[in-house]
């Protein structure tokens, strides 16, 4: 099965910083790979798909990027609804592997 | 507008069996591969079970494989999930999700399945 490590586990930063979240496959996934947002009590939801597609109805500050192993989901001028827990996700095969999860909390 | 509606959670002793029931509406149902996503409390996501659009075809974490038995019916709209053989690692919050691409575009709000004697 396909391994995915996600970094970091928690994050703290401040509204309007600009902050990145890393994944690395244990295997080339092409770019299928997804990111997702949760928040407590709630369901995921979808950020982006295909590595670099955003979602729609996603706000333009989520960008995701990469290919192969190392992927990267960046989210610029961070507002308070970002505040949650996001998950990496790849489907180049069959078992859908996620991430362990990145909290991102309020510094 | 897509949604997916769970059923079927509980309580339910080591060992004993329970079935999942995923409604859907807004989409074509038949065209879409369905999969089941949990959630162990305070936990991460982990991926249990997808099945094609036409049912033909159907893959298995290796932690439920030859427990778990995913299936759809297409005239129904609906997606199940028979659960045997349960243990306490399975208790979870269970998501049913509709594919677009391999990812999941639309989710559920989850049924709680507990495994507790």
């Amino acid at each position: 099965d396909i391994q995915m490590t996600q970094s970091p586990s928690t994050l703290s930063a401040s509204v309007g910083d600009t902050v990145t979240i890393t994944c690395r496959a244990s295997q080339s996934i092409s770019t299928w790979l997804a990111w997702y947002q949760q928040k407590p009590g709630k369901a995921p939801e979808l950020l982006i798909y295909k590595a670099s597609n955003l979602e729609s109805g996603v706000p333009s500050r989520f960008s995701g990027s990469g290919s192969g192993t190392e992927f990267a989901l960046t989210i610029s001028s961070l507002q308070p609804d970002d505040f949650a827990t996001y998950y990496c996700q790849q489907y180049n095969s069959y078992s859908k592997t996620f991430g362990l999860g990145t909290k991102l909390e309020i510094k | 507008d897509v949604q997916v509606v769970e059923s079927g959670g509980g309580l339910v002793q080591p060992g004993g069996s329970l079935r999942l029931s995923c409604a859907a509406s807004g989409f074509s149902f038949s065209n879409y591969a369905m999969s089941w996503v949990r959630q162990a409390p305070g936990e991460g996501l982990e991926w249990v079970s997808t099945i094609s659009g036409s049912g033909s075809s159907t893959f298995y974490a290796d932690s439920v494989k030859g427990r778990f038995t995913l299936s759809k019916d297409n005239s129904k709209k609906t997606l199940y999930l028979q659960m045997n053989s349960l243990r306490a690692e399975d208790t979870a919050l269970y998501y049913c999700a509709k594919e677009r691409d391999g990812s999941y575009g639309h989710w559920g709000q989850g049924t709680l399945v507990t495994v507790s004697s």
